[in-house]
């Protein structure tokens, strides 16, 4: 299996809602990673876990929270959301976080839109 | 922090034609450069990487081409379909951070026309 699965494909929240997404991968990757991309952009990363901590936050907003259950899921949770946040948000896995760098699997993404 | 300029933003070629695809870095410390082809609506997939003490790598019809010295490198793709039209990313590893971090240009979108 190298596949990266995202939940839900396509999400539409106002800006009083809580949601989450979810992302999984059976590869027996160590790192996991949130991207997020608006239209013709490139993705823009927000956080790194490695072995399920926390390792890097972009100076995310503080209404996107990031959670690392175990080694293959990895949530995002959305409260009081602003209509600039809609975007494609990717997840991606690696074998490791390395400091040499290598390949990220990225999900399909979750389409979000906040009204 | 790292800069990383793509060029160019869009490139339109006929099939079977070559396309090149150039970046350009700003950190020394940069140790890893993949490219990511991103089809619409589709995720972005690794195509070819190439690590900073290689000066040159192929795959097929793709090739990777690196100049540390001059801080750029170019994707070089041949005898191009139209399966190759997407959106094209470079990417640069931030060396010395311990951690995976990736900084994206800024995109080419290709269009092969049959």
């Amino acid at each position: 299996d190298t596949e990266v699965t995202q939940t839900p494909k396509h999400l539409v929240m106002g800006m009083t809602n809580k949601k989450s997404l979810k992302c999984e991968q059976h590869m027996g990757h160590r790192a996991m990673y949130w991207y997020k991309q608006k239209a013709k952009k490139p993705p823009e990363l927000m956080f790194v876990y490695s072995y399920e901590k926390l390792s890097i936050n972009e100076s995310v907003p503080s209404r996107f929270s990031p959670e690392c259950p175990n080694s293959s899921l990895l949530n995002l949770h959305l409260h009081a959301l602003q209509p600039e946040d809609s975007a494609l948000y990717l997840c991606a896995s690696s074998q490791e976080a390395s400091g040499s760098g290598g390949e990220l699997f990225f999900g399909e993404g979750s389409r979000l839109t906040v009204l | 922090g790292e800069n990383v300029e793509q060029h160019p933003s869009t490139l339109s070629v006929q099939e079977g034609d070559s396309a090149v695809i150039k970046c350009t870095y700003s950190d020394s410390a940069s140790n890893y450069f993949p490219w990511y082809k991103q089809e619409l609506g589709k995720r972005p997939q690794l195509i070819i990487d190439i690590r900073s003490n290689v000066g040159e790598k192929k795959d097929q019809r793709i090739a990777v081409t690196l100049n540390k010295t001059a801080k750029h490198f170019s994707l070089h793709i041949t005898e191009t379909q139209p399966e190759d039209s997407a959106v094209y990313f470079c990417a640069v590893h931030l060396g010395g951070t311990g951690f995976q971090k990736l900084v994206f240009g800024t995109g080419t979108r290709l269009l092969v026309s049959p």
